[in-house]
């Protein structure tokens, strides 16, 4: 599988926006980016996916360097709600699993 | 709104004992997923299932076995239950080709 790395932990102000960087230099053709992200006592859940293009919805937009070696997840305007663990995959095209890593925590004070 | 119950948010079983856990999904999704989640290991997959009586295994099956005999229903059966099966269970669900996998809220299992 194809390896992601991310910062173990940031911090972001409320109301400031947050760039998670992700790098993956070993990204295939094919492989999709995908952020989830893991609130503190619940299940993981979709935050956004992408391919090449960078991509926008109501949740966050993800930036994808033009080279796909790595990505960036933008949170607009941080709020305490955003306090998570975010988690990088890659994805290969088909249908198949996930396969998360360690993720970034983020923390983010009032 | 997709939907993902998994039976009991917490567990407290006996080493040696058949644990059961089970998933159901309300979506109709073909896909679905056991992970157990460790601190300092993250979310490993144990095994998934693409369809009715079909399943593969994870990166970690040793000690567990599975069961899809509806499409909404996904159980876990820990055959003999061990101490190193103390851990947090996810389920998940999906369309394929899962580009949006959807978890249940997860069973903590002690086994003492």
């Amino acid at each position: 599988d194809a390896k992601t790395t991310q910062p173990n932990s940031m911090e972001s102000n409320e109301e400031e926006p947050v760039h998670l960087p992700c790098n993956h230099s070993t990204i295939s053709g094919t492989d999709y980016i995908h952020w989830y992200r893991q609130l503190p006592s619940q299940g993981p859940e979709y935050v956004i996916h992408g391919l090449t293009s960078n991509v926008n919805n109501r949740m966050a937009s993800l930036a994808i360097a033009e080279d796909r070696k790595s990505s960036t997840l933008i949170l607009h305007r941080a709020t305490l709600r955003d306090a998570a663990v975010y988690y990088c995959i890659l994805r290969p095209s088909g249908n198949t699993p996930l396969v998360f890593g360690k993720g970034t925590r983020l923390s983010v004070i009032a | 709104d997709v939907k993902v119950t998994q039976s009991s948010r917490y567990l407290v079983k006996r080493t040696g004992e058949k644990v059961f856990l089970e998933c159901v999904q309300d979506m109709d999704h073909e896909n679905m997923f056991w992970y157990r989640q460790d601190p300092g290991l993250g979310l490993r997959l144990i095994y998934f299932s693409y369809d009715v009586k079909m399943k593969e295994k994870g990166d970690i099956p040793e000690g567990y076995s599975v069961s899809r005999e509806k499409k909404e229903r996904f159980s876990l059966i820990l055959e003999s239950a061990s101490t190193n099966q103390t851990s947090m269970y996810l389920c998940a669900s999906s369309y394929p080709p899962g580009d949006e996998q959807y978890f249940g809220p997860g069973t903590r299992l002690t086994v003492t």
